[in-house]
């Protein structure tokens, strides 16, 4: 079956640090998605991308988030100032088809980014 | 605003078949219902998605009543690498967009006993 890979598997950084979580979707995939998973709880929406543009952003995706598909292939989570709360488990995703309430969604094996 | 209702734990032996239902009271017409499993540390996996009456494929079958108002994961013959957390997802509005996106309930966690 094929596969999202996420880079690196774990990340470490200091509170107010700048990381970049990487992401390879599925190849022949148009849509793109960050969700995150705090210890213990939920896995959370964060964003959704598509031609180039943020199609949905929940709440926690503010101004210190951004996404960009820099080449053909990869697709990155830039968090501009880490703060404790920033972490988590981010998960990447992608799907064919537009909405994703009906449709089958990839995930990768995640990014565990720990903020000291 | 679509929301799902599961049993926050279920426990079961090897051997067994597994239900677990879910609550989706307020679901949209255009709603799919998507089920997930997720392991420690991995991300999500999809199972299976449906949206009306019953869906099987080599993993599970989902069962959706008429009024879509509630549908049940049946895994057959469970074992030890079942233990996972069930997700069940409906569609779901973004706030601050009034767009959709795949929300994430608490899901149902399975503990399979040998």
């Amino acid at each position: 079956e094929p596969e999202v890979t996420q880079t690196p598997s774990h990340q470490v950084t200091q509170m107010g640090q700048e990381v970049i979580l990487r992401c390879v979707p599925i190849s022949n995939h148009l849509y793109f998605y960050w969700y995150r998973q705090i210890l213990g709880q939920k896995v959370e929406f964060l964003v959704s991308f598509y031609n180039n543009e943020i199609s949905e952003k929940s709440e926690i995706f503010d101004d210190q988030f951004s996404v960009e598909r820099p080449d053909g292939s990869n697709f990155t989570l830039k968090i501009r100032s880490t703060k404790l709360e920033d972490s988590a488990m981010y998960f990447c995703a992608s799907s064919a088809y537009r909405d994703p309430t009906n449709e089958k969604l990839f995930f990768g094996s995640g990014t565990q980014l720990s903020v000291l | 605003l679509a929301k799902t209702t599961q049993p926050i734990s279920m426990d079961s032996y090897e051997g067994q078949e597994v239900n677990i239902t879910c609550s989706h009271n307020n679901i949209a017409t255009n709603d799919y219902i998507t089920w997930y499993q997720q392991f420690p540390s991995q991300g999500p996996r999809f199972i299976i998605q449906g949206y009306k009456t019953k869906v099987t494929n080599e993993v599970a079958s989902l069962f959706i009543p008429a009024d879509r108002k509630s549908s049940t994961l049946s895994l057959p013959r469970v074992s030890l690498s079942d233990t996972a957390v069930y997700y069940c997802l409906v569609g779901d509005r973004i706030l601050d967009m009034g767009r959709r996106a795949l929300t994430f309930g608490s899901g149902t966690r399975l503990q399979v006993q040998p």
